[in-house]
């Protein structure tokens, strides 16, 4: 089975332009989440959806990162305008959520971007 | 504020020691743990703990989860210098779709 598929893999970008990021959970899956790892912050949650409708956004940093999920295997996260601090790797991850008590979180192979 | 948090941040051993990698947490709606293992790529999924004092054990490495102290410890014997990688734990709440708070990660690195 495919896994979680992120793309691009790597993005260079000036200041200023605008980045979109793209993922493709697991078939089947029905929770998405967005993450963005940075050596001084480690792994943060920016924001995850459920069912395609966003839970928690309160991890995205400002109104520069927008995310949106319009169908179940499609989901992108954008900056506009991005910025040297926005570089990171972004990962996309997915689950299937159930009333039980655990479920594995699958993540994708990121998003290597840097603003330069 | 949901946190975990991990203990060492980083560190290095040499070939067969044991190593022990600590994680604390303070979530509210705390459903289980989860220690993930990431070398270059993507965080890779080692295991999941949610009952208290029973071991999980996966070839060199062992986990166990103390809900009474909010902790766990993530164990490698024998360690190679495969097993180098940033080592990081989740919690993982109920009622929010899956959500992970995860902490900082243990940057182990292992010497020949």
């Amino acid at each position: 089975d495919a896994g979680v598929i992120q793309s691009p893999r790597h993005e260079v970008t000036e200041m200023g332009q605008e980045v979109t990021l793209r993922c493709k959970p697991i078939s089947g899956h029905n929770s998405l989440f967005w993450y963005r790892q940075t050596m001084m912050r480690g792994l943060e949650l920016l924001i995850y959806f459920n069912n395609n409708v966003p839970i928690d956004d309160s991890g995205m940093p400002e109104d520069r990162f927008s995310a949106k999920m319009p169908n179940a295997s499609f989901s992108t996260l954008k900056i506009q305008p991005s910025e040297p601090r926005d570089s990171a790797v972004y990962f996309c991850a997915s689950s299937l959520a159930t009333g039980g008590r655990g479920n594995t979180i699958y993540f994708g192979e990121g998003s290597w971007l840097t603003v330069v | 504020e949901d946190k975990v948090v991990q203990s060492p941040l980083s560190l290095v051993v040499h070939e067969g020691d044991t190593v022990t990698l600590n994680c604390s947490y303070e979530v509210t709606n705390f459903r289980s743990l989860l220690w993930y293992k990431q070398e270059k790529k993507a965080p890779t999924f080692l295991f999941m703990l949610t009952s208290s004092g029973i071991e999980k054990k996966s070839g060199r490495l062992s986990s166990i989860l103390d809900k009474k102290e909010l902790s766990s410890i993530l164990n490698i014997t024998a360690t190679q210098t495969g097993d180098s990688a940033i080592y990081l734990c989740a919690a993982h709440l109920y009622n929010q779709g899956g959500k992970l708070i995860f902490g900082q990660g243990t940057e182990l690195s292992v010497k020949p």
